[in-house]
């Protein structure tokens, strides 16, 4: 069974225009993370909530926001797609700190 | 700052070869190690983690000794099969702060049968 669920699997949005991720848990885990996985390289933490505690990187872009609605429902929101921002985009969760993350399957972004 | 670099692959072995999949640290203290495998199109999901100093991780096999002394954290396995062929990441969280992961870059590895 699915735990950590992420849809799209494949978003292709245009170059400016809006999109958004969506990551849904069924294991009622505190906490949630958003990571960027360009090809080839490390997952990289753009932002995570602690509850509806939200923790920015210092270094994630204004151009990405997040939304937790409910413990269940993470978003990730990219107000003006570039090119650079064409990746892999991986949600997680973690039952609360010092316990294993555990990964959605990622959504690949296309960014035209 | 905290990092850990893995070693880069690809990594091609026959089955029932010996893997190694080398990873170094750097952070202050003692930070929790931990090694992630990902199978084709799924996530990330958690093969096995140490702790502390000396703590030996398993997993289906998968053994890593968490090295204080080298910062170390080297993947094992004394005889792969086909289905381990994934991509493995080793990653730490520094000591007292559970919800910082730092990845390293992946390491691809195939098994031919």
């Amino acid at each position: 069974d699915a735990m950590v669920i992420q849809n799209p699997r494949y978003q292709v949005t245009q170059f400016g225009k809006p999109v958004t991720l969506s990551c849904s848990q069924t294991l009622n885990h505190n906490v949630m993370y958003w990571y960027q996985q360009k090809s080839s390289q490390a997952p990289k933490l753009l932002f995570h909530y602690y509850d509806k505690d939200f923790n920015n990187e210092a270094d994630t872009p204004d151009n990405f926001q997040s939304r937790r609605p409910n413990t269940s429902f993470c978003f990730l929101d990219i107000r003006s797609p570039g090119l650079g921002d064409a990746a892999m985009y991986l949600c997680a969760t973690q039952r609360g700190l010092d316990y294993e993350q555990y990964f959605g399957p990622g959504t690949r972004l296309t960014v035209t | 700052g905290n990092s850990v670099t893995q070693m880069e692959g690809p990594v091609t072995l026959s089955e029932e070869a010996f893997l190694t999949i080398n990873c170094t640290y750097t952070a202050t203290g003692y930070p929790s190690l931990f090694w992630y495998v990902q199978y084709p199109g799924e996530g990330l999901q958690l093969l096995l983690k140490a702790t502390k100093a000396d703590d030996k991780g398993s997993n289906k096999g998968f053994e890593a000794t968490y090295r204080k002394e080298t910062t170390s954290f080297h993947l094992e396995k004394g005889s792969v099969q086909v289905s381990d062929s994934a991509v493995y990441f080793c990653a730490l969280t520094p000591e007292n702060t559970g919800n910082q992961f730092y990845f390293g870059t992946g390491t691809s590895l195939t098994v031919i049968p």
